[in-house]
């Protein structure tokens, strides 16, 4: 049973075309939905941190914005550096410590 | 903060052998995970250490695996008999309880294992 999906799984972009990635949850108990990204041969980097929903938080070009059943990444004019694999990860009551993660959404922009 | 080192890089091995990895977590951060990821998917949890005690391990962990944190510092995971199946990418994590209880991982650069 998959807690955690992802849409889209790959996302093409011109530079400055501005798009959203999607995040939905089934778990119940949330205790938090956190953002990362990953590039190539490398380990998943912190981007955000959700608790609640109508939560917000920004950096850069990136906001994250939580529901009740789902998380958006919103990013606004992107630029070539932005692409990596985005990757959307839960903490719920009984899941201890651990992040249980989406496939995540490979997101490519072209200049 | 020099950020969590993982060793090795890549490790190209043949079926049947035994391989271990090595995770350097962020000095004072007192708790350490493992996960697993292949291409095209998330990373998947593995098991979860707290200073040198193992609170967590995944049922999808076969016996083949293990994982010790001695002295509460390093880590590492030791898979035996390997098969072309625990190919993956095997990432490190380590965190720090913040004041809201739900801390952010910082991750290594993971161990490419492939099997042959």
């Amino acid at each position: 049973e998959d807690q955690v999906t992802q849409s889209p799984e790959a996302l093409r972009l011109q530079e400055g075309e501005s798009s959203s990635l999607n995040c939905s949850y089934t778990v119940s108990g949330l205790r938090g939905l956190f953002w990362y990204r990953q590039d190539p041969g490398k380990g998943p980097e912190f981007l955000f941190t959700l608790y609640s929903a109508g939560e917000e938080k920004e950096k850069e070009r990136l906001k994250a914005t939580l529901t009740k059943k789902e998380s958006f990444l919103h990013i606004t004019a992107p630029k070539p550096e932005d692409s990596a694999t985005y990757l959307c990860a839960i903490l719920f009551s009984g899941g201890y410590n651990k992040l249980i993660f989406g496939a995540g959404t490979r997101l490519a922009v072209h200049p | 903060d020099t950020g969590v080192s993982q060793d090795p890089r890549h490790k190209i091995t043949k079926r049947g052998q035994n391989v271990t990895f090595r995770c350097d977590p962020i000095s004072e951060h007192n708790r350490l995970y493992w996960y697993r990821q292949t291409l095209g998917q998330g990373p998947e949890f593995l098991t979860y250490f707290q200073n040198e005690a193992q609170l967590e391990k995944s049922r999808l962990l076969s016996d083949r695996f293990s994982a010790e944190r001695p002295k509460g510092s390093f880590s590492t995971l030791e898979i035996q008999r390997t098969e072309q199946g625990d190919s993956a990418m095997y990432l490190c994590a380590s965190s720090f309880p913040s004041t809201g209880g739900d801390e952010k991982l910082f991750f290594g650069s993971g161990t490419q294992l492939s099997v042959l």
